[in-house]
């Protein structure tokens, strides 16, 4: 079992609504959460970074945390086409080690 | 990308040649985590370092794999015999304690 899973998608939106990326983790140890964008043939680059439960907003994109669930999760409200890329979960453990999942593909179209 | 400056960007060998990827932190951090990033097998940590020390390396496929970090300045991945299973992208990162990591731009490499 990965230590860190993600749906692959590819995840489909239309321009202007709200896209739902979800990503779960094994250990529980884990401490800080991360999302990151990744565009085709460039390297991921982060977007949000999450600590404790609940929601964190900025601007569009707004990350949720449930560490009894294991469950983070990253809501895009009024997505554009410049969304489209891949989007990467991560998970810090104790050891300081980053994992990350495999990726869901987002795609929003005009 | 600026905190870090990976060479080569690109990368085409042989099979059973050595590579060797370079990784040249430009700003401060504690941590130095190298991947590998695949269609197959997504983004894979394969080792990472803790102020130039390998802290977990069971990450790192098989023995054809080694890193080195001599000083807080640069990092090396070297494959030795390289095969065409090892072609991929392959990223070096750097993380300061208590903070995200930030990625160098990446190596392709394509083995033939």
């Amino acid at each position: 079992q990965k230590e860190v899973e993600q749906n692959s998608g590819p995840l489909s939106v239309p321009e202007g609504a709200i896209a739902s990326l979800n990503c779960t983790y094994s250990d529980r140890g884990s401490q800080s959460f991360f999302w990151y964008r990744q565009y085709s043939g460039k390297s991921p680059e982060l977007i949000m970074s999450i600590y404790s439960n609940g929601d964190k907003e900025d601007g569009r994109f707004t990350a949720q945390l449930n560490k009894a669930s294991q469950y983070v999760s990253l809501l895009i409200r009024d997505s554009q086409p410049s969304d489209s890329a891949t989007y990467l979960c991560a998970a810090r453990s104790n050891n300081n080690d980053m994992r990350f999942g495999a990726g869901t593909r987002l795609t929003v179209k005009p | 990308d600026a905190g870090v400056i990976q060479s080569p960007r690109h990368e085409v060998t042989e099979m059973g040649q050595e590579v060797t990827l370079r990784c040249k932190p430009i700003s401060g951090h504690d941590y130095l985590f190298w991947y590998r990033q695949t269609m197959m097998r997504g983004l894979e940590l394969l080792i990472y370092f803790n102020n130039n020390v390998p802290i977990d390396d069971s990450g790192m496929p098989e023995d054809r794999f080694s890193a080195k970090m001599p000083n807080a300045s640069f990092s090396t991945l070297k494959i030795q015999p390289s095969e065409p299973r090892d072609s991929a992208v392959y990223f070096c990162a750097i993380r300061e304690k208590n903070t995200e990591a930030f990625f160098g731009q990446g190596t392709r490499l394509t083995v033939v």
